[in-house]
């Protein structure tokens, strides 16, 4: 695709509920990140996935925290057994093919745990 | 330790007038530096890439600086218009160019 796609744009969920967010990168990107954004503060680095390499996973911040990605395409972040201070943004961004070093961002999900 | 600081935190400005942000940064080893704009509720976007051998690069009213020697870069914004008002993050990247620091932002708000 043109850009970055992420869904959804929003999701609301009951404390204790599973979701899964996705992530398209562009064609042709090899790496693909997982950010996480709350409110009025910086990106935190969640995960990386480079290629067919074992994933950098250093960023996840519990085992409730997980993400798959098919070869060099779509990703999924799942949150378990979600809790009130997982709502943030969600970022994803790839990177590679010809301009490798400038991270592309999806527009997020936004997560909301009640 | 690899890290990236920006200053100020928050400014607001008047429409019209410039102003300056301040990224410092310990990265080893540098590939690159890039200053991404992310409006409120949007997804970061790309402004400028710095080389370890530019100086200076323009692109609009953004002109982003880079001293490779002190580990300093700026972004300067001529002629501030409403539109401007976002968060401006600064980006450095190391290695073969797929790590990426990110500094915390600064939150600019220009007011009419």
């Amino acid at each position: 695709g043109a850009g970055v796609s992420q869904s959804p744009s929003n999701k609301v969920t009951e404390k204790g509920k599973d979701v899964e967010l996705r992530c398209d990168p562009i064609s042709g990107h090899t790496a693909l990140y997982w950010y996480r954004q709350r409110l009025g503060q910086g990106l935190e680095f969640l995960i990386y996935f480079q290629g067919n390499s074992a994933p950098d996973k250093s960023g996840l911040p519990s085992d409730r925290f997980s993400a798959e990605r098919t070869g060099e395409s779509v990703s999924t972040l799942t949150i378990q057994r979600t809790q009130q201070e997982d709502s943030a943004v969600y970022l994803c961004a790839s990177s590679g093919g010809r301009y490798t070093g400038e991270l592309f961002f999806g527009e997020g999900s936004r997560l909301t745990v009640l | 330790k690899n890290q990236v600081e920006q200053s100020p935190q928050s400014l607001i400005i008047l429409e019209g007038k410039n102003c300056t942000l301040q990224c410092n940064y310990t990265v080893s080893p540098f590939s690159n530096l890039r200053w991404y704009k992310q409006d409120t509720g949007r997804g970061p976007v790309s402004l400028t890439i710095m080389t370890f051998s530019e100086n200076t690069k323009s692109n609009g009213r953004y002109t982003a600086t880079l001293d490779a020697d002190t580990k300093q870069s700026s972004l300067h914004i001529t002629a501030s218009q409403l539109s401007d008002s976002a968060s401006y993050i600064c980006v450095v990247s190391a290695g073969t160019g797929n790590q990426f620091y990110f500094g915390t932002g600064t939150s600019l708000t220009v007011i009419p």
